[in-house]
This record gives structure tokens, sequence and C-alpha cells, in this order.
């Protein structure tokens, strides 16, 4: 059964690089993606992105691909995040998921992680 | 990007009701679109996808139509367990984009 563990820093001050790893237990090798979603309190779902899962094909959200970098680690069985100079807007749950393609669709995360707070704040 | 709007924000609903849940796609999405279910707290549930098609181990009750701009999701007989947040997605293009959520409360 898949897992997906979260791990990073709750508390992130303004305009410095958030950084937050899911580590994979018991995934599949079918082709299949890597993405990161996350939810401001009380709000609803932003997809951030999402990494093939041996890297290289990467989508953004464009409202924040200036400022994103997805990677994976396959010899940990890990991919990460990176958002860079954050400020209070980016508080928010942040989950990892997996999701399945199809020809030319990503299809919808079948897989969550627990999901970590992440405050902006000084 | 494609934009999703769902309809109402929240409803109040009794056990044993029949509860709807429309979304609208800002274009044609196919029959590209996903429902979720989140719970206070907790990662959200892929309950639909393919607009139609039940994801295992989700009851029966629940179902979901439509193709194009126009969806639906119906709980045919409210449960205790199905007060939460209900959240459409749209999987058309490499921008996934999500509904507002609707949530359904206790009458």
């Amino acid at each position: 059964q898949l897992q997906l563990q979260q791990s990073g820093p709750g508390l992130v001050k303004p305009s410095e690089t958030l950084s937050l790893t899911c580590t994979v237990s018991g995934a599949s090798t079918s082709p299949q993606y890597w993405g990161w979603i996350r939810q401001p309190p009380g709000a609803g779902l932003e997809w951030i992105g999402s990494i093939f899962h041996t890297g290289g094909t990467v989508y953004y959200n464009p409202s924040l691909k200036s400022r994103v970098t997805l990677s994976v680690d396959t010899s940990k069985s890990q991919f990460s995040l990176r958002l860079s100079s954050v400020t209070a807007t980016d508080t928010a749950v942040y989950y990892c998921a997996r999701h399945g393609v199809s020809g030319y669709f990503l299809l919808p995360p079948d897989f969550w992680g627990q999901g970590i707070l992440v405050t902006v704040s000084s | 990007d494609i934009q999703m709007t769902q309809s109402p924000s929240s409803l109040s609903a009794s056990v044993g009701d029949r509860v709807t849940i429309t979304c609208r796609a800002s274009q044609d999405i196919g029959n590209r679109l996903a429902w979720f279910q989140q719970k206070s707290g907790k990662a959200p549930k892929s309950l639909i996808s393919a607009a139609s098609s039940l994801r295992s181990g989700v009851p029966s009750r629940f179902s979901g139509s439509g193709s194009g701009t126009d969806f639906t999701l119906t709980i045919s007989s409210l449960q205790p367990e199905d007060f939460a947040t209900y959240y459409c997605q749209q999987y058309s293009d490499h921008q996934w984009t999500f509904g507002q959520g609707t949530k359904v409360e206790v009458k």
C-alpha cells in the first residue's frame, strides 16, 4: 500500500525559502507523477505543481512557477518542494500526492500525504 | 486557465436527504472532472474520477454525472459520515484547478 510521509519545518520567515519533502513507500514502478497541493487556512485547494516519478518532466501552476522548484531523489524514495521568497500569503497546509497519467492527461490525485501546516511569520 | 465554479458554497441537510452539488467549468473539459471529500483537519479523499467513475471503496450512494462544462455530484441518502466539504477538480489540461468547495452541514 502506497504511503506518503511529509516532513519539513512548520515555520518559515518572510522572504526565505520553504522546503518540504515527501517520503514514499510502497510505490509501484508504473509511470506516475508526484504532486504538491496547498490549502490556506479556511480556504480551498490550489495545485502547485507535479513532477514525473523519475524526474524530468515537471508541470507548474503558472501563478507560482517563478518561485517553485520540484525535484525527485529516487535513491531516497523522496520528492521535494521548494518555494522561494515566501510571504504571509504562502501560509497554508501543504499536501504531497500521487497521481497517475493517461496519455496527455495528468489524472487526479489518488493518494495524499498527511499535510503539513507551514506558517510564514517573523 | 480553466475556472471551476461550484454551487452552492454551503448547504444544510439532514441524514437521509438527497444532496446535489454542481460544478461548472469555464470551458469544455470533456469528462475530465474529479470529486473529492474533505473532512476537517484531514487530507482530501478521492470519490469520483472521469466525471462518473466511483473510486474503489466509495459507497454507492455517491454518484457523479455530466460532461463538457456542467457536472453534478449526488449523494442519494446522506449519512452522518458525509458531512464534509466537497471539491471538484478539472484535469483537462496541465494546469489543474479546483472549485471553491461546498460545505455540507447538519440542518
